[in-house]
């Protein structure tokens, strides 16, 4: 049972550099989500989609891109990383078929950007 | 605006003894629902408990609780028998009826279990 997979697990980056973060489920959820965790700060939403093709900016969207081609991947994208996007980014999928939007997390990602 | 409190940055608990997480949450929403997450030091993020807002009865699963008090909105998680697998980090998070499965997180509580 893969559930929701992030890739990759662990990345440095230098400032001004950019990559993508890949995030695939396999449980046919129609919502995604990528949040990120600071210290202290709990998580807070990134973007997140509803559906295939739709993106939409949640608490901290400045700084990062995403796009939901297909319904299982959902990608987040630095364009020119900066140090305060250090983080733990984790990826979440749900569904609202079982009534109560329980999100299934990844593993997390732990970026560095020096 | 914050819609989820923890105020207990910390807390301590004997191995065998139960022990009360806090959450409080803002919402107008009649129709929301309440999680709990617990992520251990490995980092992954662990879903424990689920209360709905419409339901009567307090949610349990195995050795925790939610203690939902609709009126007071607060969502306190209960781990009854703690054992030292117990110590991690937990968050108390909401889903509101109108946000379509967006979680919104407290800053967690560092549960330390003792032997």
């Amino acid at each position: 049972n893969a559930g929701v997979t992030q890739t990759p697990k662990f990345r440095v980056l230098k400032t001004g550099q950019s990559m993508t973060l890949l995030c695939a489920q396999d449980m046919n959820h129609e919502y995604m989500y990528w949040y990120r965790q600071d210290p202290g700060m709990g998580l807070r939403l990134i973007h997140y989609s509803v559906g295939e093709g739709t993106t939409a900016k949640g608490e901290v969207p400045d700084g990062y891109n995403v796009s939901r081609l297909k319904k299982q991947n959902f990608l987040l994208g630095l364009e020119s990383a900066a140090p305060s996007q250090t983080s733990v980014y984790f990826c979440a999928s749900s569904t609202r078929q079982t009534g109560r939007d329980e999100a299934f997390f990844g593993q997390g990602t732990r970026l560095t950007v020096v | 605006a914050q819609k989820i409190t923890q105020t207990q940055p910390g807390m301590f608990v004997q191995e065998k003894e139960a022990v009360t997480l806090d959450c409080t949450y803002d919402t107008s929403d009649q129709s929301y629902g309440l999680f709990w997450y617990k992520q251990p030091s490995s980092g992954e993020m662990i879903f424990l408990i689920y209360q709905g807002s419409y339901d009567e009865q307090n949610a349990t699963e195995g050795r925790y609780s939610l203690n939902f008090q609709k009126a007071r909105k607060s969502a306190n998680l209960v781990i009854s028998a703690s054992q030292l697998g117990d110590s991690a980090m937990y968050f108390c998070a909401m889903v509101r009826g109108s946000t379509l499965g967006r979680l919104y997180f407290g800053r967690g509580t560092q549960l330390t279990v003792w032997p």
